[in-house]
């Protein structure tokens, strides 16, 4: 079946600009998570969503980002006001249950430039 | 809260050689622990897991991790490497128990060159 989806794969923007980078889940899974990676690093915990709700955010650098689930599958992650340091890769994973023991499933990433 | 130190960011070695990967975690409460993999273009993958039982947990291709509780390691090896092995490989543990749920704390990545 199909696996985690992301678009845009690569994203290009100005510094200040907005923009928006979406998730598709693996069909049926509840738990959704947003991860970062910046270059040479391992991934980082963003946030973490389990149906709608947001359940745990504490990994958001800043009140600039933002992310949503509103039907409890396609998830948007938002970012205000963009700098330079946002350049990262975006990784987003989702999970059946969202329980620790569960195998999480990694989309290919989005790719953000900030110039 | 958790970290995860990867000693080594480059290991390469030639094709048939043994390997091994190492993986030091620091945690205040039990964890779970985790070897993915990411192959050149593609996402993360999960290689093998540790949740409980048997110290030595094995992957459909070859590999292994052992669990040690004492030295808080969490090291990869695989006796013979291939070239298809090439790949970055992120070790990453999450804190175990009922109310725990995926928040997983990566290292910084060991990328594996193998070379013919």
């Amino acid at each position: 079946g199909a696996g985690v989806s992301q678009t845009p794969s690569n994203k290009v923007t100005e510094k200040g600009k907005y923009v928006e980078l979406r998730c598709d889940p693996i069909s049926g899974h509840t738990a959704l998570y947003w991860y970062r990676q910046s270059l040479g690093q391992g991934p980082e915990f963003l946030i973490y969503f389990q149906g709608t709700g947001a359940a745990d955010d504490s990994g958001l650098p800043n009140d600039r980002f933002f992310a949503v689930r509103p039907e409890g599958s396609v998830s948007t992650l938002k970012i205000q006001r963009t700098e330079r340091g946002d350049s990262a890769v975006y990784l987003c994973a989702s999970s059946l249950g969202g329980r620790a023991l569960d195998e999480q499933y990694f989309g290919p990433g989005t790719r953000l430039t900030v110039t | 809260a958790q970290s995860v130190t990867q000693l080594d960011s480059q290991v390469p070695v030639f094709e048939e050689a043994p390997v091994e990967l190492r993986c030091n975690y620091s945690s205040s409460v039990s964890v779970y622990l985790f070897w993915y993999v990411q192959y050149p273009n593609q996402g993360l993958q999960l290689l093998l897991k540790y949740l409980s039982g048997s110290t030595l947990v094995e992957s459909i291709n070859g590999f292994e991790a052992e669990f040690n509780k004492s030295q808080t390691s969490f090291h990869l090896r695989k006796p013979s490497v291939h070239i298809s092995d090439t790949a970055e490989y992120f070790c990453a543990v999450n804190p175990a128990g009922g109310t725990s749920y995926g928040k997983l704390t990566f290292g910084q990545g060991t990328i594996l060159t193998v070379h013919p």
